[in-house]
């Protein structure tokens, strides 16, 4: 799986949207972006996931360049409950079965 | 909405004894994995199981280590003989066969003394 960067930590408003970025310079044409956070030692939840496309969902939307070297997962509205450390994952998917590599996440704290 | 889960949320045991970490995958789900999250690292992989079997492993899990699914629903992690080193968040995942979205439990902290 291809190697990701995020930056340590991100500020955000409450109420304003969150970008967070991720770089994966090295990805290939068969892997997906994945993006999972974890919420305060919880179990890491699943936010979304593309190819090429542009995706949406009712958690985020996330924006892939047109190279794929680098993505942005956007919370549009961000909320004291979204405090939490957020992973890019580069993966390919269409397998059955993969384990997840997991690296630092940038930690986004929310303020009122 | 289903969801999966653990037992027991924190399990404290001393050195060298065996201990069994619980987990119930949600019901129509068939790939399952094991993770763990040491105090302030990331989450790593143990193990993925799939068909009754061990799919993939980590360097982690060692002969200390094994998996079960003993019964179609119940998937434990058992370690052998605990090492302090093994203190860590304990994460079970699983997904159905045509979706790579990992659904991840609670979690169970093991603390060993």
């Amino acid at each position: 799986d291809a190697k990701t960067t995020q930056p340590p930590s991100m500020d955000c408003a409450e109420g304003r949207a969150a970008n967070l970025p991720c770089n994966h310079s090295t990805i290939s044409g068969n892997e997906y972006v994945y993006w999972y956070r974890q919420i305060h030692s919880q179990g890491p939840q699943y936010i979304i996931h593309g190819l090429k496309n542009n995706e949406t969902n009712e958690m985020a939307s996330l924006i892939i360049t047109e190279d794929r070297k680098s993505s942005t997962l956007i919370l549009p509205h961000a909320t004291l409950r979204d405090t939490a450390v957020y992973y890019c994952i580069v993966r390919i998917s269409g397998t059955s079965y993969g384990k997840l590599t997991f690296g630092q996440g940038t930690i986004l704290t929310v303020h009122p | 909405e289903p969801e999966v889960t653990q037992t027991p949320s924190h399990q404290v045991t001393q050195m060298g004894q065996e201990v069994i970490l619980r987990c119930v995958p949600i019901s129509n789900h068939l790939y399952f994995y094991w993770y763990r999250q040491i105090l302030g690292q990331k989450v790593e992989f143990l193990v993925s199981f799939y068909n009754n079997e061990i799919s993939e492993k980590s360097e982690i899990f060692d002969d200390q280590f094994s998996v079960e699914r003993p019964d179609g629903s119940n998937f434990t992690l058992k370690i052998r003989s605990t090492k302090l080193e093994d203190s860590a968040m304990y994460f079970c995942a699983s997904h159905p066969s045509s979706y790579n979205e990992q659904f991840f439990g609670p979690g169970t902290r093991l603390t060993v003394l």
